[in-house]
């Protein structure tokens, strides 16, 4: 039981190009999660999937789209990387019972140079 | 609307000493609340949790936090702080609607002093 898996664990990427981070659970949650973290501004969410075949803006969406592949699986790309981007990317899955809790993947450290 | 204020970017304590990090929350629906925590270079743990019930609640590593409505607080403590608590830690409030989603304070980083 692996718990939320993120790859890759660190990316670099040039202005302008594209990648995909790959998130995948095998906690049976319903619901996942992209967020960014950046010093001092907590975790932003990014976007979320409440259910498999849906997904949904979180607050920062620019610049992000993602897919909900199937119940395991939440992707995050990148079409044009820039350097605002430059962040530490969580995935999170939550079981979608009454308390909420979120469980974390590792995170992507991705630089955009 | 929720939202979540930790006072304190930075805390230090002393090896053995209380350990005391701050929340407060504001929320339109009844507040479910949790601390995490985060060790260098990995993702978010669950600490502990409030929902319903029992105010004062217990999480893993000696840590508790108290739900006090009234202050609309949920401060973590720990009696005795350890070297290996060094962390930072981000409090959370449920938000409302359907997708199960938090609002995360901006954290507190907390450093141990030998």
């Amino acid at each position: 039981n692996a718990g939320v898996t993120q790859t890759p664990k660190f990316q670099v990427l040039k202005t302008g190009q594209s990648m995909t981070l790959q998130c995948a659970q095998d906690m049976n949650h319903n619901s996942m999660y992209w967020y960014r973290q950046d010093p001092g501004m907590g975790l932003r969410l990014i976007y979320y999937s409440a259910s498999e075949g849906t997904t949904d803006k979180g607050e920062v969406p620019n610049g992000y789209n993602v897919s909900r592949l199937n119940k395991r699986e939440f992707s995050l790309r990148l079409e044009s990387a820039a350097p605002s981007q430059t962040s530490v990317y969580f995935c999170a899955g939550s079981a979608g019972t009454v308390s909420y809790e979120q469980y974390f993947g590792p995170g992507t450290r991705l630089t955009v140079t | 609307a929720q939202s979540v204020t930790q006072l304190g970017s930075h805390v230090s304590v002393s090896e053995g000493a209380l350990v005391l990090l701050r929340c407060n929350y504001s929320s339109s629906v009844p507040p479910y609340l949790f601390w995490y925590v985060q060790y260098p270079n990995q993702g978010l743990q669950l600490l502990l949790k409030y929902t319903t019930g029992a105010t004062l609640v217990k999480g893993i590593n000696g840590f508790e936090a108290e739900f006090k409505k009234s202050e609309t607080s949920f401060h973590l403590t720990k009696p005795s702080a350890h070297m290996s608590d060094a962390a930072e830690y981000f409090c959370a409030v449920r938000r409302s609607g359907s997708a199960r989603q938090l609002t995360f304070g901006s954290g507190t980083q907390l450093t141990v002093l030998p």
